[in-house]
C-alpha cells in the first residue's frame, strides 16, 4: 500500500522557537496532503489541506501565520509550527492522497513537546 | 462543524465480538469510514460504507449505518489481539473526502 512518512517523530524544542515538520509520501505522487492535530481523548482535528503548488487551505480557528505550510512537491509537504508555545504541544499527523477513491494515506505521526 | 462522537475505551476477550459504536451529525456525507491506529503507525483505512447502505461486511468486519438515526458502528469478529488498537469514524465535511472530521477514536484492549 501507499507509504507516507513524517520526520522527526518527536521533537522537543523551548518557547519561542520554531519547528518543521516534514510529511513524505514514498511511493506515489500526492496532489493533496492534509495536517492534522490530535488531542489527548480528543479528536483529530483537520488543520490544513494543501495542494501541490498552491496555497494552503486553512481550516476555520487555525492561525495561517502561526503553523505554516508548504506544498512545494508531488511527495513533501512541510508543517512548520513557528514561535512555539507549550499549548502548541500536541500529536501533529499528516496525510497525503493521490486523488483516486476517497483514501488518504496517513503518516504515523510528530509529537511536539514546547518547554 | 461537525460533531463525531465514540466511547473511549472497550476491552473485550480474545474470541469474542467487539463492536464500536459512532453518532455523527453530517447527514451530507456521501461516505463514512473506519480507521485504525496502532502505536507508532498512521492511521490505516479499514473500511468505509456509501451512505445508501446500511451493512456492509468485509471478512471479520461489519459495518452498520443507521441514517435516520446517525449511528454507525464497527463489529469485529472474533477478536484477536493483534486488533488491539485505536478505532476512529470518520464523516465527511463539505468538500466530501477532502475534509474528514474524525471521532474521538475508540481504544480497543483485547484481554488474551
Amino acid at each position: 500500500g501507499a507509504v507516507v512518512s513524517q520526520h522527526p517523530s518527536r521533537v522537543i524544542c523551548k518557547s519561542g522557537t520554531s519547528v518543521k515538520i516534514e510529511c513524505r509520501s514514498l511511493d506515489f505522487q500526492a496532489t493533496t496532503m492534509f495536517w492534522y492535530r490530535q488531542f489527548p481523548k480528543k479528536s483529530l482535528m483537520l488543520m490544513a489541506t494543501s495542494n501541490e503548488g498552491s496555497k494552503a487551505t486553512y481550516e476555520q480557528g487555525v492561525e495561517k501565520d502561526k503553523f505554516l505550510i508548504n506544498h512545494a512537491s508531488l511527495t513533501l509537504s512541510t508543517l512548520t509550527v513557528t514561535s512555539a508555545h507549550p499549548e502548541d504541544s500536541s500529536f501533529y499527523i499528516c496525510s497525503a492522497s493521490s486523488g483516486n477513491f476517497n483514501e488518504q494515506f496517513f503518516g504515523p505521526g510528530t509529537r511536539l513537546t514546547v518547554l | 462543524g461537525e460533531d463525531v462522537e465514540q466511547s473511549l475505551f472497550l476491552s473485550v476477550r480474545e474470541g469474542d465480538s467487539s463492536v464500536i459504536n459512532c453518532t455523527y451529525t453530517d447527514s451530507s456525507s456521501t461516505y463514512l469510514y473506519w480507521y485504525k491506529q496502532e502505536p507508532g503507525a498512521g492511521l490505516q483505512l479499514l473500511t468505509y460504507i456509501f451512505s445508501n447502505m446500511d451493512m456492509k461486511q468485509d471478512q471479520r468486519l461489519t459495518v452498520l449505518l443507521n441514517k435516520k438515526d446517525k449511528h454507525l458502528s464497527l463489529r469485529i469478529a472474533d477478536t484477536q489481539t493483534g486488533d488491539s488498537a485505536i478505532y476512529f469514524c470518520a464523516e465527511e465535511g463539505e468538500n466530501g473526502a477532502n475534509n474528514l472530521f474524525f471521532g474521538t477514536g475508540t481504544r480497543l484492549t483485547v484481554i488474551p
